[in-house]
């Protein structure tokens, strides 16, 4: 199975700082990554799908990149409803895998 | 509005089976893939099995393999896991997705059930 891990598992941010999540896959997974936002007793929410294409009505501070191994999810200016826990998951092939997650929180 | 409803969590025992389903609506169900997924409480997310349009592939975690069976009835919008020899630690809110294909985009999730498995 594809094991994705994630750093940081935990950051602390202010409102309008720039944050990077990375997301690292254990063997090539083209593009086929996507990001999830959840915030508790919610259920996830898609931001990024295809390594870098903004899922609708997500606003446009939030941008992904990479293709292969390394992907990052980057909130370009940090705003109050931001702050939740991140996920990636990939679906190259089955078993598809979630990375651990990455919590965001106030400094 | 498109909606996925998900039913039958519920407290069972070590040892006990289960069935989830997840109601489709708002869309051609038989247009997507779908999965099941799966958060035990404080942890993070665990994808548990995927199916194709049709039925005619699926995949499933190594933490449940020869333990649950996923499958659709697209006649009837919806979507099904079978859980047998359930453990303490299949414990866990499970939810539904829609599966846009590629690009690990589950754009569509139900709100969950919750599934206790205690004696």
């Amino acid at each position: 199975a594809i094991q994705m891990t994630q750093s940081p598992s935990s950051l602390s941010a202010s409102v309008g700082d720039r944050v990077t999540i990375t997301c690292r896959a254990s063997q090539g997974i083209r593009n086929d990554l996507g990001w999830y936002q959840q915030k508790p007793g919610k259920a996830p929410k898609l931001l990024i799908y295809a390594a870098s294409s903004l899922q609708s009505g997500v606003p446009s501070r939030f941008s992904g990149s990479g293709s292969g191994t390394d992907f990052t999810l980057t909130i370009s200016s940090l705003q109050p409803e931001d702050f939740a826990t991140y996920y990636c998951l990939q679906d190259y092939n089955y078993p598809f895998t979630f990375g651990p997650g990455t919590k965001v929180d106030i400094k | 509005e498109v909606q996925l409803v998900e039913s039958g969590g519920g407290v069972v025992r070590p040892g006990g089976s289960l069935r989830l389903s997840c109601a489709a609506s708002g869309f051609t169900f038989d247009d997507y893939g779908m999965s099941w997924v799966r958060q035990a409480p404080g942890k993070g997310l665990e994808w548990v099995s995927g199916i194709n349009w049709n039925g005619g592939s699926t995949g499933y975690a190594d933490s449940v393999k020869g333990r649950f069976t996923i499958s659709r009835d697209n006649a009837k919008n919806s979507l099904y896991l079978q859980m047998n020899s359930l453990r303490a630690e299949d414990t866990a809110l499970y939810y539904c997705a829609r599966d846009v294909a590629s690009g690990g985009a589950f754009d569509i999730w139900g709100q969950g059930t919750m599934v206790t498995v205690s004696s």
